[in-house]
């Protein structure tokens, strides 16, 4: 079974510019959350897609949208982009219910210079 | 979701058991604790997760003290390839909730030949 997959794995953007990010949740899953995961330190909340519908946020700007298609794909939107947000964006998917784990993917390095 | 505590770094040697201590002193009695860990440059990865009562599976075992303050992970018998961050986690289950895991800084393990 494919895992959680992402995509660009690499990207680099210059200061100003907008940029989407992709993730494939696997198979019969329909929750997809993002995280942002600046280097040396751990995975911060940004995103938690369900059925479509937002179902949380982190404490980012709003300048960070995403959506979430009706195969349960999602897209991560960053505008404006700053240098501050190069960092690993990861997608993680789970099932909804009350005692599942998140698989996460391998993330999108993303450099803004 | 309660806050945990994690040394930031641990050693082991290759083919010894690896114990990896979490203190979660403000935990409440529907919280329950989680261990990711995450390889270098790759996404996390869920390792186990309980509310009391000890678990094992074949990755590792949780050990949560009768109090529920404070939990030890368990790898059995370490290898070179267990060398990662480890993020001991605590958080809420509800179906009603979004699902967003708080990760804090974790102990970097390294596993020594």
């Amino acid at each position: 079974d494919a895992g959680v997959t992402q995509s660009p794995t690499h990207l680099i953007k210059t200061r100003g510019q907008q940029v989407t990010l992709r993730c494939s949740p696997i198979s019969g899953h329909k929750s997809v959350s993002w995280y942002q995961q600046v280097l040396g330190q751990g995975p911060q909340f940004i995103f938690q897609y369900y059925e479509k519908e937002e179902r949380g946020r982190g404490n980012f700007p709003d300048r960070f949208s995403a959506r979430q298609f009706p195969n349960y794909s999602s897209e991560l939107n960053v505008n404006a982009l700053l240098l501050g947000d190069s960092a690993l964006y990861l997608c993680a998917s789970s099932l909804q219910g009350i005692n599942t784990e998140a698989f996460f993917g391998q993330g999108t390095r993303l450099t803004v210079v | 979701d309660a806050k945990t505590t994690q040394p930031p770094s641990m050693d082991c040697a290759e083919g010894r058991a690896a114990n990896l201590p979490c203190n979660h002193s403000t935990i409440s009695g529907n919280e329950y604790v989680y261990w990711y860990r995450q390889i270098h440059s790759q996404g996390p990865q869920y390792i186990i997760h309980g509310l009391k009562n000890n678990e094992t599976n074949e990755m590792a075992s949780l050990i949560i003290t009768e109090d529920r303050k404070s939990s030890t992970l368990i790898l059995p018998h370490a290898t070179l390839r267990d060398t990662a961050v480890y993020y001991c986690i605590v958080r809420v289950l509800s179906s009603g909730s979004a699902r967003q895991l708080t990760f804090g800084s974790g102990t970097q393990l390294t596993v020594l030949p």
